[in-house]
């Protein structure tokens, strides 16, 4: 069964940082695109970053560029997204997903809570 | 960035009736359309991509068409759990946009 569990999340000053993890189960998590993806209260989604199949290749979001790394730990089957410079508009729930090659993904975790507060 | 804009942005729509969803690009490409559901606390499910392709267990009453920068979800008959937001998205150009839902809602 195809699983993808975030968890990291919490309360953080602006100018902080914060690691969320992304565990994936029933697949190797290294062989599909791995995107991040938030919420922000109330409002719409916004594509945060993609890791693509094989890992090398990395996209970002260019309101993230240069603030958020995602890597990932290929024995524990798990990604992280390492967020630095933290604003209170990175405020929202933050949700992994599975994608297959180009596709939008089908498989989404529960999402995690990061917000951004003093 | 390709912008995306949903209409209406709220749908009130009878149990059993037609709902006709759009989304509009502010660029022009060919099917890299997809369409999710999102209920309240849920993460978004995937509808359809390639514009009308429906993903796996996506029930018949929904289908996608259209291509260049008018696209269209049609849900033929609505079901009591079909009420939710439903987002456009692109996925032709990085980075990835939606578009801003649309809620439909019981009449």
């Amino acid at each position: 069964q195809i699983q993808l569990v975030e968890s990291g999340g919490g309360v953080v000053q602006p100018g902080g940082s914060l690691r969320l993890s992304c565990a994936a189960s029933g697949f190797t998590f290294s062989s599909y695109p791995i995107h991040w993806v938030r919420q922000a209260p109330g409002k719409g989604l916004e594509w945060v970053a993609v890791v693509w199949s094989g890992g090398t290749d990395k996209d970002y979001a260019d309101s993230v560029k240069g603030r958020f790394i995602v890597s990932g730990d290929n024995p524990k089957n798990t990604l992280y997204l390492q967020m630095n410079s933290l604003r209170a508009d990175d405020s929202g729930v933050y949700y992994c997903a599975r994608g297959w090659q180009r596709l939008p993904p089908g498989y989404w975790g529960r999402g995690i809570q990061v917000t951004v507060s003093s | 960035e390709i912008v995306m804009t949903q209409s209406p942005a709220t749908l009130s729509v009878s149990p059993g009736e037609r709902a006709t969803l759009s989304c509009r690009a502010s660029q022009s490409f060919t099917n890299n359309l997809a369409w999710y559901q999102q209920k309240p606390g849920q993460a978004p499910r995937l509808l359809v991509y390639g514009a009308s392709t429906r993903a796996s267990g996506i029930p018949a009453r929904f289908s996608g068409s259209g291509s260049g920068t008018e696209f269209t979800l049609t849900i033929s008959s609505l079901q009591s759990e079909d009420f939710a937001v439903y987002f456009c998205q692109q996925y032709n150009n990085w980075p990835w946009t939606f578009g801003q839902g649309t809620m439909v809602e019981i009449k």
